[in-house]
This record gives C-alpha cells, structure tokens and sequence, in this order.
C-alpha cells in the first residue's frame, strides 16, 4: 500500500496571504488528524477528520480550517498568515479514531 | 489538559550500547503511541501500547498504565537509530498530546 503523500512539499508564502495544503491518507483509512510542528511549541494537533466529520480540533485560531472529501483525502488552509505560523505541517492517517498513526512526510512552510 | 514529559531530553550513545526512554503522563489514557523522526523529519510510527509490553527487533516498549508511564528500549543502537522520539497520549486519535521528544545521537 502507498502510504500517506502530503503535497506541496515545500511552501514560501508572505504574511497575509493563504494557503492551502492537501493529504492523502492510506487506501482504506478513513480518520486524517493534522499536526503543527515548530520549535518552540513541539508538536501541536490541530484537527482529525473521520468520514468527513471533524470530530475535534486543538488549540488554534479561526483561521485554521479543513475539510475531509468523500475519498478520504484531505485539506487544511490557513488564511491570513501570519510568521508564527511558519512549521513543519504534518498529517497522519488510521483506519480506526484510536489506533496506529501513519505520518505523511510534512509541508514545510514559511511565511516571510 | 494532560502533561506529558519525557527523558531524557538528550541522549548520545556509542553504536551498540543500550537505552532505555522514559515518558510520563498525569493523567489516565488509553491511547499511547511511540514515533521516531528522522533528520528529514519523517515521523514513523514505532509501537501503538496503551498498556502492557511489545517487542519489534532491537526496540521493545513496555506501559503501565496504571503508573502513568511508559518505556522504549533500544538494544544494540545503530547510527541509524539516531533522531527524535517521541511519545503521544490521549483518549483517542483526535486528542493527542505529544512529549518534547529525546534526541537520540548514535556515534559510530
């Protein structure tokens, strides 16, 4: 099976702007949770999705959104950038709300 | 919410030595999970133990649950042991807390 593929990979955008990035899970998974890492802060969840529900989501303003589609994959955007959120934007996929984690290989992102 | 601390905070070992990692949690969970990022940042899943002990090769993981922690082990460590673990609590999937990580260094 492939495994999960994040896309873009790499991201330069300046403060104001948005952004969005997509995750494609496992073939099958049906919950997708993403995570913000950055040095001072570590890793953060931001939100999971299952059959396209968000069934909850961190500590994070309003600008942070998603969306899951019917086939599982998924997007998050960010409006109006701002440098803080300059990170490593990762999301992992699961077949079941509680179990194994498979990580996809990141966006790196920043905003200048 | 749960507090998760894990240590130590750095670890360099010579090839072939033993380890052991340590990750606390304040809370009860059902839900813990071990991973190990590599320098390009790719996060693998290591073992999914909400509770008791596992083994996959030289890494073996143990949870007490009830003591509110959990343990990795690496055995005979490789250079391509080196990296970030981390551990990650919760209830489920949608709620986890990660550690700040232990920075592994295997020197060859």
């Amino acid at each position: 099976k492939a495994g999960v593929t994040q896309t873009p990979r790499y991201l330069i955008k300046t403060r104001g702007q948005q952004v969005t990035l997509s995750c494609s899970p496992i073939s099958g998974h049906r919950s997708v949770s993403w995570y913000q890492q950055t040095p001072g802060q570590g890793l953060q969840f931001l939100f999971e999705y299952f059959s396209e529900t968000q069934r909850n989501k961190g500590n994070f303003p309003g600008r942070f959104s998603g969306r899951q589609f019917s086939n599982s994959r998924s997007e998050m955007n960010v409006s109006t950038l701002e440098l803080g959120d300059s990170a490593l934007y990762l999301c992992a996929s699961s077949s079941r709300t509680k179990g194994t984690q498979y990580f996809g290989p990141g966006t790196r992102l920043l905003v200048l | 919410g749960i507090q998760v601390e894990q240590s130590p905070p750095d670890l360099i070992l010579q090839e072939g030595a033993n380890s052991t990692l340590r990750c606390n949690f304040s809370d009860s969970v059902n839900n813990l999970q071990w991973f190990h990022q590599n320098p390009w940042g790719q996060l693998i899943n290591l073992f999914y133990i909400p509770s008791g002990t596992k083994q996959n090769g030289r890494l073996s993981a143990t949870t007490v649950a009830t003591e509110r922690y959990s343990l990795l082990y690496i055995s005979s460590s490789q250079t391509t042991d080196s990296g970030v673990y981390f551990c990650a609590v919760g209830w489920s999937n949608n709620d986890m807390r990660f550690g700040a990580g232990t920075r592994l260094t295997v020197k060859p």
